[in-house]
């Protein structure tokens, strides 16, 4: 079965460049959420979208921006780039079914580094 | 806001024994869903609970959900080495809504 894509998978980048990171949700998924996770750190969540709305935000930098396209992919821009920007940076995916439960599937995540 | 509280951090244990860990959370979730993590990929859906007092099984693992909607636990009978890794729990408050993840248990299998 196909699976939530990301990519790059490993990106390198200097202080104050910028970085995009792309998803491609599982097929026919709605919302899409973007977390971040550091080195022995538990995902935090950073922003989602749902029908390429934003639908909550979290701890995401206003350095930091994103959006859901009509293909459902989404992309992560990030500018300014700080060390501390670097971790794992995960997206998922679900379709959403209003108040009713829903599952989420996480990609392979992309691997920054800001050297 | 809400936390997820996972206990224990960390379990050393030999092969084949049951291993036990649980959240707990200040506030009620509508969904419980555990991941199990191996370094540098995403996190693998493991099992997901939907009602309060379900109790679900996937093989080896068996997940509740607590009556209360702000606990839940995850057993694993007879560990193997390929249980290894980082198992994170999740809470969503409501349908398509973030998950709040709990700090992860680290499980080392020794043979």
């Amino acid at each position: 079965a196909a699976g939530v894509i990301q990519s790059p998978r490993h990106l390198i980048k200097e202080k104050r460049e910028t970085a995009t990171l792309k998803c491609y949700p599982i097929p026919r998924h709605d919302t899409v959420y973007w977390y971040q996770q550091g080195p022995g750190q538990d995902p935090q969540f950073l922003i989602s979208f749902y029908e390429k709305m934003q639908s909550d935000k979290g701890s995401i930098p206003d350095r930091f921006s994103a959006q859901q396209f009509s293909d459902y992919h989404s992309e992560l821009n990030m500018s300014s780039l700080e060390l501390g920007d670097s971790a794992l940076y995960f997206c998922a995916s679900s379709l959403n079914r209003g108040s009713s439960a829903n599952t989420i599937y996480f990609g392979e995540g992309s691997w920054l580094t800001v050297v | 806001g809400q936390q997820l509280n996972q206990s224990p951090q960390s379990m050393f244990i030999q092969e084949g024994e049951d291993v036990s860990m649980n959240c707990t959370s200040s506030s009620i979730f509508n969904t419980w869903l555990w991941y199990k993590q191996d370094p540098g990929e995403g996190p693998v859906l493991l099992i997901a609970l939907y009602k309060a007092g379900e109790l679900t099984s996937n093989g080896r693992l068996t997940a509740q959900f607590g009556i209360t909607r702000k606990d839940s636990f995850l057993n694993i009978s007879a560990s193997i080495p390929s249980d290894v890794g980082i198992y994170f729990c999740a809470g969503q408050a409501r349908g398509g809504g973030k998950l709040i993840f709990g700090q992860g248990t680290e499980l080392s299998v020794k043979p």
